[in-house]
């Protein structure tokens, strides 16, 4: 499967603690993105990497999330001192970042993470 | 920022029927897709159409990029389309993607 990978898949943890959730993008693809999706809503844009450089963060992403992509492959997300409100489905989006401003974006399977 | 609306909400149908979805956005945009999303939470692709018109067996989707609107068709509907379906853009200046809130349709058998 040469698809976006996530891991884990399911996440439940006790509020207060620290996460870290893996997306590994399509090979070669040079863009990597971060949405989170709560019941019932659209996936909302949190952040994105061109590469190992990140270009763009949401207000969404508070002082409690921190993304990162060192080498310019996966890539992750953690999140600090989880409260409840951080419960939600955590999509990662890879593109090939090569066409001007076109750019087809392809989803990993999520990690869906429940706060207790 | 794009706002992006998607119309109907719900929808539900008898196998074999026709629909069709809509997706207005706000300003002029550079990337547009639309979604299914599975029971599972998984997003799969549709088409990628930031203009023109595209077939893909029973689902075809059409941009009207001058009048702000995307439609998806799906024809023939099986219970199997059942799901919802978005819509994404991005915008100039941008690769993030604004997504609609959803269609959420059921096909009965």
């Amino acid at each position: 499967d040469t698809g976006v990978s996530q891991d884990p898949r399911h996440k439940i943890t006790k509020r207060g603690q620290n996460v870290t959730f893996r997306c590994d993008p399509i090979s070669e693809h040079n863009r990597l993105y971060w949405y989170r999706q709560t019941l019932g809503q659209g996936p909302e844009f949190l952040t994105y990497f061109q590469n190992e450089a990140q270009l763009e963060k949401s207000r969404l992403l508070s002082d409690r999330f921190s993304a990162e992509r060192p080498k310019g492959s996966f890539s992750t997300l953690e999140i600090q001192r989880t409260e409840q409100g951080d419960s939600a489905m955590y999509l990662c989006a890879s593109s090939a970042g090569t066409s001007g401003v076109r750019d087809e974006q392809f989803f990993g399977p999520g990690t869906r993470l429940t706060v207790l | 920022g794009i706002q992006v609306e998607q119309s109907p909400p719900d929808l539900i149908l008898q196998e074999g029927a026709n629909s069709t979805l809509r997706c207005n956005f706000s300003d002029s945009v550079n990337n547009l897709q639309w979604f299914h999303q599975n029971p599972w939470g998984q997003l799969i692709n549709l088409f990628y159409i930031p203009s023109g018109t595209k077939q893909n067996g029973r689902l075809s989707a059409t941009t009207v990029a001058t009048e702000r609107y995307s439609l998806l068709y799906i024809s023939s509907s099986q219970t199997t389309d059942s799901g919802v379906y978005f819509c994404a853009v991005g915008g100039s200046g941008t690769y993030k993607y604004i997504f609609g809130t959803g269609t959420r349709l059921k096909v009965l058998a």
